[in-house]
């Protein structure tokens, strides 16, 4: 099986502009996850979504959005970048048939850079 | 709340020497545990995971995980530590759907 991709692996913007992310996941798994990374703060959780609805959501302001597709496909929005929201941004896909004890898996990110 | 703390930030091994890393969790009840691995520009790997039964997990590359639950830690080791390991290593509570990570350890391996 393909793994989790996730495109652009590279995206530069400035202040003000928004971004779209976007996830592919492990073909059958039905949730995607979202998670910032940054040198200060981590591995930060963002969102999940499960057929097409959210189902959990991380403490990020509202600038911070997603969706899911009906194939599974999910995309992340931030609008009105900040210089903070540079980081690295992981999805992670599973078959979500248990919540916590299912294994996510990781794509490579998309690393965001904001001038 | 949930947390998750790696008390190492860098670690220095010697190839060929054995290897401990320490994950201290807090979680109020039972915890799905889980070890992954990122190396530079890479997404995260899952090594190992603990959900319950045997507290010694064995996980890819070598590497195992020993569940305590009474000190409240998930240290990941491995007996005979690889160049190839030089990574950096995430240890994880799941907390319903999301991941709750600590800081991660990197790994560095002298020859």
């Amino acid at each position: 099986k393909a793994g989790v991709t996730q495109t652009p692996r590279y995206l530069i913007k400035t202040r003000g502009q928004q971004v779209t992310l976007s996830c592919s996941p492990i073909s059958g798994h039905r949730s995607v996850s979202w998670y910032q990374q940054t040198p200060g703060q981590g591995l930060q959780f963002l969102f999940e979504y499960f057929s097409e609805t959210q189902r959990n959501k991380g403490n990020f302001p509202g600038r911070f959005s997603g969706r899911q597709f009906s194939n599974s496909r999910s995309e992340m929005n931030v609008s009105t970048l900040e210089l903070g929201d540079s980081a690295l941004y992981l999805c992670a896909s599973s078959s979500a048939s248990g919540g916590a004890r299912d294994t996510q898996y990781f794509g490579p990110g998309t690393r965001l850079t904001v001038l | 709340a949930q947390s998750v703390t790696q008390p190492d930030i860098h670690i220095t091994v010697s190839e060929g020497a054995s290897l401990e890393l320490r994950c201290n969790y807090s979680y109020g009840a039972t915890p799905y545990l889980f070890w992954y691995v990122q190396s530079p520009g890479q997404g995260l790997q899952l090594l190992l995971k603990y959900f319950s039964g045997d507290t010694l997990v064995q996980g890819i590359k070598g590497f195992e995980a020993e569940f305590k639950r009474s000190q409240s830690s998930f240290n990941l080791r491995k007996p005979s530590v690889h160049w190839s390991d030089a990574a950096e290593y995430f240890c994880a509570v799941g907390a319903g759907t999301a991941l709750i990570f600590g800081k991660g350890t990197t790994l560095s391996v002298s020859s």
